[in-house]
């Protein structure tokens, strides 16, 4: 267990539907970061946030939408879902704002469109 | 041109052999090197951990960094077929800088 908790770990759901996955960072970080991957393809930054304030943002559609509560757990939504949405997404959380020490990934949320 | 290039494999090698991993990267300002090990469809998990140039080593791995070249590697020694994963390079400058990922290299282990 890494610490990073990530829910659902499946999720199987329409085209055209929203959903949103959830993550718990380890105990003491403040940074969630928020990946996509597909099948057989690389990590995809989609968007990291710091202590509740949105810090920097990647290849994220418009579609797609984060946040991070005062809790620190963060959620992030995908409206309007199309089959190419369908991948595994990842959080992963760093005690500061960047990545000097590594960051820790939850174990994915596996993201099935139809 | 990605900051940070990784050949995508798949790398197969025979159980026992020397697996050597190798990224290439752009950023002179990168100074902290890490490699991340990804079993199929699980989460990256933190595997080395290096500051700077030079070797470090934990058990059978070695992680070495050459800034002057701007090219880092991993040597898996006595590979096993656990092993088997995609490794992930990764990098940082400074504190507040982000991780910058290569793209991984798939490994397969064969007995």
């Amino acid at each position: 267990d890494s610490g990073v908790t990530q829910t659902p770990k499946h999720l199987i759901t329409a085209t055209g539907q929203r959903v949103t996955l959830r993550c718990s960072p380890r105990s003491g970080d403040l940074s969630v970061y928020w990946y996509q991957q597909s099948l057989d393809q690389g990590l995809q930054f989609l968007i990291q946030y710091y202590n509740g304030e949105e810090r920097a943002k990647g290849n994220i559609l418009e579609r797609f939408s984060a946040q991070q509560f005062p809790d620190l757990h963060s959620e992030l939504n995908l409206s309007s879902l199309e089959l190419g949405d369908s991948a595994l997404y990842f959080c992963a959380s760093s005690v500061g704002l960047g990545g000097i020490y590594g960051y820790t990934f939850g174990s994915g949320t596996r993201l099935t469109v139809v | 041109q990605k900051e940070v290039e990784q050949d995508p494999g798949p790398l197969s090698v025979p159980e026992g052999a020397i697996v050597s991993l190798n990224c290439t990267y752009s950023n002179s300002a990168f100074q902290y090197f890490m490699w991340y090990r990804q079993y199929s469809r699980k989460g990256p998990e933190l595997l080395m951990y290096t500051y700077s140039s030079g070797n470090k080593e934990d058990g059978r791995f070695t992680a070495q960094v050459d800034k002057s070249s701007k090219y880092i590697s991993l040597f898996i020694r006595d590979s096993q077929p656990s092993d088997s994963a995609t490794y992930l390079c990764a990098m940082s400058g400074n504190a507040g800088n982000m991780l910058t990922f290569g793209g991984g290299t798939r490994l397969m282990v064969k007995p």
